[in-house]
């Protein structure tokens, strides 16, 4: 069975610039969410999609926003980058639904991608 | 503020005997805990876990403990294995606001020399 994937592996981008990543969650997932992890950092809860609607939010700007397709997979875009955004992005995914069922299964990570701002 | 917290960013143990790592959380309203391992240049990788139903959950060589009332969970490798060289996390869920993510501990680095 094939993992959460995510693409790129790395990507560089300057100051002011958009960047797109991508994941593809693990066969009969729902659930996609996103992680931050900063250098020094722990990981930071970016955002959760489920059947394709954005369930919870993190602490974060406007400016980190996503979506989810019909085929689970998502996409993270982070617009007018700034020089904090270098970090690694995690993007994990689960069997989904709400409530106590949602919280209470593991969520499964890819490998992430580097995004480094120049 | 840190909800969840491992407070000893590395641990060294022998081969064959047992690895405790632990962690400490303040929100009483998690109902759900995780333990994830990390390999360098790798995502982490799902381990055990534990409902708040519970007080211990075995798989294999792995068992997590829970203490509600320390708000306090361990999770014990025995026996340890050079493989089980790794960055482990400790995470929680459930809290207010935290519907469906995770809040992470900053990891405790395990070190088992042969």
């Amino acid at each position: 069975e094939a993992g959460v994937t995510q693409s790129p592996t790395h990507l560089i981008k300057t100051r002011g610039q958009q960047a797109t990543l991508r994941c593809s969650p693990i066969s009969g997932h729902t659930s996609v969410y996103w992680y931050q992890q900063a250098l020094g950092l722990g990981l930071q809860f970016l955002l959760w999609y489920d059947e394709g609607e954005e369930r919870n939010r993190g602490n974060f700007p406007p400016r980190f926003s996503g979506r989810q397709f019909p085929n689970y997979s998502s996409e993270l875009n982070v617009n007018a980058l700034e020089l904090e955004d270098s970090a690694l992005y995690l993007c994990a995914s689960s069997l989904g639904g709400w409530g106590w069922e949602a919280n209470n299964q593991p969520q499964h990570f890819g490998d992430g991608t580097r995004l480094s701002i120049l | 503020d840190q909800q969840v917290k491992q407070n000893s960013p590395s641990l060294s143990v022998q081969e064959g005997r047992i690895s405790i790592l632990n962690c400490d959380y303040t929100n009483s309203m998690f109902d759900y805990f995780l333990w994830y391992k990390k390999y360098p240049a790798e995502g982490p990788t799902f381990l055990i876990s534990i409902s708040s139903i519970k007080d211990k959950n075995e798989d294999g060589r792995f068992t997590v403990f829970l203490n509600k009332s320390a708000k306090h969970l361990s999770l014990h490798i025995v026996p340890s294995q050079p493989g089980d060289s790794a960055v482990y996390f400790c995470a929680a869920s459930g809290g207010g606001g935290s519907q469906g993510n995770l809040i992470f501990g900053k990891g405790t680095k395990l070190s088992v020399k042969p």
